[in-house]
């Protein structure tokens, strides 16, 4: 079976702290890698996308950066914090086609 | 921007009722829009997705409708029960845009037992 595994599940950061979240995909090659921020109540905003390794997409100007390296991990990284960096980050996989499923979720919280 | 556009942002249905959620989106290009299922603390699951060469798709107890020159899809949820209750997304993507989701903002549904 396809797993999506994220890591860590909760996390509690100051603002102005760097920040690592990863997503590690199973049982697939190759796969388009996708991540998402869901601020609290409201619906999923894509943030990057990735075809393969090395090859980063972002899709909005902010405080973020997201690398791929390698085939079934990808990283969303910070230098500094926000207050608006608090949401639900979710990482997705599609592989080649429209469908597209999520991981469980890290939920930041920035104080 | 590409934007789907979603009603109702909450719904409340009595057990065994029929749940309704509606989507409009406006670029012709999308040609496929699923449907997420999301719970309290957990990532979206895909409940279900239809393509615009077909009017209607079920699945059990749900069914989506498009209707493609109104440029709309619905989520219908027939025999409502009280583990329905989540928020519901809708989406929409193409192939052209290397399959990207664009999201509804979602429907708090709520189906009191």
């Amino acid at each position: 079976s396809q797993t999506i595994h994220q890591w860590p599940a909760t996390l509690v950061q100051p603002v102005g702290s760097p920040l690592s979240l990863e997503c590690t995909v199973e049982g697939t090659s190759n796969p388009n890698l996708y991540w998402y921020r869901q601020a609290a109540g409201r619906g999923l905003q894509l943030l990057f996308y990735s075809v393969g390794i090395g090859q980063i997409s972002s899709e909005v100007p902010q405080n973020l950066s997201a690398s791929r390296p390698q085939d079934r991990q990808f990283i969303l990284s910070s230098k500094k914090l926000l207050l608006s960096d608090s949401g639900f980050y979710l990482c997705a996989r599609g592989q080649g086609t429209n469908e597209q499923y999520f991981g469980p979720g890290t939920r930041l919280t920035v104080t | 921007q590409q934007q789907v556009k979603q009603s109702p942002q909450s719904l409340i249905v009595q057990k065994g009722g029929i749940s309704i959620i509606n989507c409009a989106y406006e670029n012709t290009a999308f040609d496929y829009f699923p449907w997420y299922q999301q719970f309290p603390g957990k990532g979206p699951a895909l409940l279900i997705a239809i393509r615009p060469d077909v009017s209607e798709k079920k699945e059990g107890r749900f069914t989506i409708s498009f209707n493609k020159s109104a440029k709309q899809f619905s989520l219908h949820i027939m025999d409502s029960q009280p583990g329905d209750s989540a928020t519901y997304f809708c989406a929409a993507s193409n192939e052209g845009s290397n399959y990207k989701l664009t999201f509804g903002k979602g429907t708090l549904l709520t189906v009191n037992p």
